[in-house]
């Protein structure tokens, strides 16, 4: 069955402080992976996406990795903002470009001064 | 250049009736996907239009369904409205040609209420 899960559901951390969110997936066959940040209320907007060939990418204080051999995804977040407040999607694309979606449900990142 | 643009914003409807959504893809883009997304759930793929036609579904009932117009804007429908159907329809829009950064781009939603 074609599943992505994400940890922790949710997770509160200090201005400042770093945080890292898990993916993990079963979609197969595998396309590319992508991680979107979701505010509250708002449509969810892509941070990065990588394929089977990468292992890294970076954008800003987000740097994701990819393990497409374990099927692990991980988003690391640097020196944390009051505004990184918000939902992280992990998302993978099954088969070709154009394959369908596979959502996760999230992970809940609260950031307190 | 304006972004994914849906409307309305926020809609509450009474069990039984029927609702219509819409949605403005993104300039130059020509392929609408519409999601469900429930409170505190990822979103969940609805279906998928390109030229005019659903190319992709995903598992919702048929009364669930939608239309592309020759502008490439949407409209998503959704009849016998259930209590559950109450979530954020989200509209994604993206250019149908492959290419490695291929991005959906998500507007801002429709909140939907089913009282």
């Amino acid at each position: 069955k074609n599943q992505v899960e994400q940890s922790p559901q949710s997770l509160i951390i200090l201005e400042g402080k770093n945080c890292t969110l898990q993916c993990n997936y079963t979609v197969s066959p595998f396309s590319n992976l992508r991680w979107y940040k979701q505010d509250t209320g708002r449509g969810p907007v892509s941070l990065t996406i990588m394929t089977f060939s990468e292992n890294t990418k970076s954008n800003g204080r987000y740097t994701a990795t990819l393990d497409a051999d374990t099927k692990q995804s991980s988003l690391h977040i640097t020196a944390s903002q009051l505004s990184d407040s918000a939902s992280y999607i992990c998302v993978v694309r099954r088969g070709s470009t154009l394959g369908r979606l596979y959502f996760g449900r999230g992970t809940q990142l609260t950031v307190w001064p | 250049d304006a972004g994914v643009t849906q409307s309305p914003t926020h809609l509450i409807k009474t069990r039984g009736q029927q609702v219509t959504l819409r949605c403005s893809p993104k300039s130059g883009h020509d392929t609408v996907s519409w999601y469900q997304q429930a409170l505190g759930q990822g979103p969940q793929f609805i279906f998928q239009y390109y030229e005019e036609e659903e190319r992709q579904r995903g598992n919702f009932p048929d009364r669930f369904s939608g239309h592309q117009f020759p502008n490439y804007s949407s409209e998503l429908n959704v009849n016998a409205l259930l209590l559950g159907d109450s979530a954020l329809y989200l509209c994604a829009s993206s250019l149908e040609w492959e290419t490695r950064e291929e991005t959906q781009y998500f507007g801002p939603g429709t909140r939907l209420l089913v009282l």
